[in-house]
């Protein structure tokens, strides 16, 4: 199957910093990617869609100017946590879709927990 | 709109018990239907799913029905085991070319021996 990656897996920062996360498609081209946020014991919530060459399309409620995603290319989309705060602390995930006809198939990254101190 | 509501957990099995794990969604159209697996400490994993009314999916012993009359996509598995621990999450997507997947809020399954 299709395989996605994430960089960093974990990653601690302080209060004010800012922080990339990487979501790369390793064998597949991916024209959508989508960024999702997981607090503990609860469900997946989209927070973005990301399709290459074009701006995000940000969920109601996500600040884009704090969330800042970029699609560069089709095997790679990026998300930036901006001036993180403790409450930004989450598990963040991304998911790469390979289009084709009515297949809209999803393949998971394993994710970045993010820590806020 | 869209949404995907599942049984609340935890769900607490024997191992060899059999597991159901009720998922049923609202959507427009013909949505396709996942379950998703999530081990402690790892991203989501496929664990099956279905394109259509009546299809059914499976993988290492679970299954579900597509059940368009009852808006239904039901977990099973007849014996579980200590290894089947994890969450799961039932989830749509639209057959709309890059849509996102609707999740619904996750069974957490503890297996004992």
């Amino acid at each position: 199957g299709a395989v996605v990656s994430q960089h960093p897996s974990r990653v601690i920062c302080k209060s004010g910093t800012s922080v990339k996360i990487e979501c790369r498609s390793l064998d597949f081209q991916a024209t959508t990617m989508f960024w999702y946020r997981q607090f503990p014991k609860q469900s997946l919530m989209l927070m973005a869609t990301s399709n290459e060459g074009s701006k995000a399309t940000y969920e109601q409620g996500v600040e884009k100017d704090k969330f800042l995603i970029n699609h560069a290319s089709l095997t790679l989309s990026t998300l930036t946590v901006t001036s993180a705060h403790p409450e930004d602390s989450s598990f963040y995930i991304c998911s790469a879709t390979v289009t084709s006809g009515r297949n809209n198939e999803q393949f998971f990254g394993p994710g970045t927990r993010l820590t806020v101190l | 709109g869209n949404s995907v509501t599942q049984m609340e957990g935890p769900v607490t099995l024997s191992e060899e018990a059999f597991l159901t794990i009720n998922c049923t969604y609202t959507a427009t159209g013909y949505p396709s239907l996942f379950w998703y697996v999530q081990y402690p400490g790892e991203g989501l994993q496929l664990l099956l799913k279905a394109t259509k009314a009546d299809d059914k999916g499976s993988n290492k012993g679970f299954e579900a029905t597509y059940r368009k009359e009852t808006t239904s996509f039901h977990l099973e598995k007849g014996s579980v085991q200590v290894s089947d621990s994890a969450v799961y999450f039932c989830a749509l997507s639209r057959h709309q070319a890059g849509t996102a997947l609707i999740f619904g809020k996750g069974t957490t399954l503890s297996v004992s021996s």
